[in-house]
């Protein structure tokens, strides 16, 4: 069935260093991708998606590329910020399996000022 | 828009009461969601609707019930609680199969 790994955390990085994310899936056909961000004591929203292989979402400074060759949608950003401490989901919907959400585990960051 | 919303935030239950956890959404979203959220578990999905009149379940649906009466609303039942459902829980919706959700802000339930 569709699966998602996400690097485990926590990630400590200092304000303005380079993120990185990893997340690869497993998925029949051509699902849709996406990333969600939690904040503490907040429901998950979205960050930025991609539909179809090579797309990049992008928003708010973070990146995003549907790598199909090698299964994988690691998400980046240049500089980070205190604000962006938060908890970050890869997430897939496909279109088999009752286009059902899959989440990874999630992965914690923490910036430090 | 309110977007998703759920009732009540909190909530400490007894083992053994019964509790319905409430999601409305004012997005016509045909699809509706129920997750759990524990710590190092990520989300997972309890039942699942792809509208009214229409619900399935989901990774853990023992324990809960749901029903889908109308496209706005999805509420959540439990039936007798136990104190493994401590959890957090999100309702979410979305407009199609393919597209992203919107999560409500969250019910977190004690079960003592």
């Amino acid at each position: 069935g569709n699966s998602v790994t996400q690097m485990e955390g926590p990630v400590t990085l200092s304000e303005e260093a380079f993120l990185t994310i990893n997340c690869t899936y497993t998925a029949t056909g051509y699902p849709s991708l996406f990333w969600y961000v939690q904040y503490p004591g907040e429901g998950l929203q979205l960050l930025l998606k991609a539909t179809k292989a090579d797309d990049k979402g992008s928003n708010k400074g973070f990146e995003a590329t549907y790598r199909k060759e090698t299964t994988s949608f690691h998400l980046e950003k240049g500089s980070v910020q205190v604000s962006d401490s938060a908890v970050y989901f890869c997430a897939l919907k496909g279109n088999t399996g009752g286009f059902k959400t899959i989440f990874g585990a999630g992965t914690r960051l923490f910036v430090k000022a | 828009n309110a977007g998703v919303t759920q009732t009540p935030k909190f909530q400490v239950l007894k083992t053994g009461q019964s509790m319905t956890l409430q999601c409305a959404q004012d997005m016509n979203h045909e699809y509706m969601s129920w997750y759990r959220q524990d710590p190092g578990m990520g989300l997972r999905l309890i039942h699942y609707s792809v509208g009214a009149g229409i619900t399935d379940q989901g990774e853990v649906p023992n324990g809960y019930n749901v029903s889908r009466s109308t496209t706005e609303d999805f509420p959540l039942r439990l039936l007798s609680a136990a104190p493994s459902q401590t959890s957090v829980y999100f309702c979410a919706s979305s407009s199609d199969g393919l597209n992203e959700q919107f999560f409500g802000p969250g019910t977190r339930l004690t079960v003592l």
